[in-house]
């Protein structure tokens, strides 16, 4: 059973521009959510969708946005890239997102900002 | 106050030694707790889980829980030097849809 995946690997990009990152969950789990970590903040919750539907977003400004598909994918976008966005972006899936459900990682995008 | 807390460490045992690791969290409606191992580099991986107050013991690694004092710990027993590694501590609450992760602890074995 594949695992969740995530891509690009790697992106450097540099201020001003905007990026899309993509994640495809175990097949069957339909709960997707994002994680920005860094190594001074650790992982900080963006956002969680099930069903296409934003059910929590963390902190973060604006700038950061996803959205999911009908087949579970899913996708963020962040606007106007700063330094600071610099992180690793983790992406992770359950099956419906319940309470006692565990999360399963994808190996992550490397986001450089220059 | 930060919803989950951890020691960042770094957190040096002897290789057999037990290491004992611990955790707070501020939302007293949280529900369901884990332990994530991540090696430097890698994507957390869950080694751990706890719903109920009181001891999970799976191998050589034991949960604890208590949610009257708001604390939960995870104890290794026996540990290797393929222990080292950062844990990372995270919180569930009911309906929040979200899990909240400490900045996580770093533990090294020394063989």
């Amino acid at each position: 059973k594949a695992g969740v995946t995530q891509t690009p690997r790697y992106l450097i990009k540099t201020r001003g521009q905007q990026v899309t990152l993509s994640c495809s969950p175990i097949s069957g789990h339909r709960s997707v959510s994002w994680y920005q970590q860094t190594p001074g903040q650790g992982l900080q919750f963006l956002f969680e969708y099930f069903s296409e539907t934003q059910r929590n977003k963390g902190n973060f400004p604006g700038r950061f946005s996803g959205r999911q598909f009908s087949n579970s994918r899913s996708e963020m976008n962040v606007s106007t890239l700063e330094l600071g966005d610099s992180a690793l972006y983790l992406c992770a899936s359950s099956l419906a997102g319940t309470t006692n459900e565990k999360l399963f990682f994808g190996s992550g995008t490397q986001l450089s900002v220059l | 106050q930060k919803e989950v807390e951890q020691n960042s460490g770094p957190l040096s045992v002897p290789e057999g030694a037990i290491a004992s690791l611990n955790c707070t969290y501020s939302d007293r409606g949280s529900q369901s707790f884990f332990w994530y191992r991540q090696y430097s580099g890698k994507s957390p991986e869950l080694i751990m889980f706890i719903y109920s107050n009181g001891d999970k013991e799976d191998g050589r690694f034991t949960a604890q829980l208590n949610k009257a004092s708001q604390y939960v710990s995870l104890l290794i027993r026996d540990s290797q030097p393929s222990d080292s590694a950062t844990y990372l501590c995270a919180v569930r609450n009911t309906g929040g849809f979200k899990t909240i992760f400490g900045a996580g602890t770093r533990l090294f074995v020394k063989a």
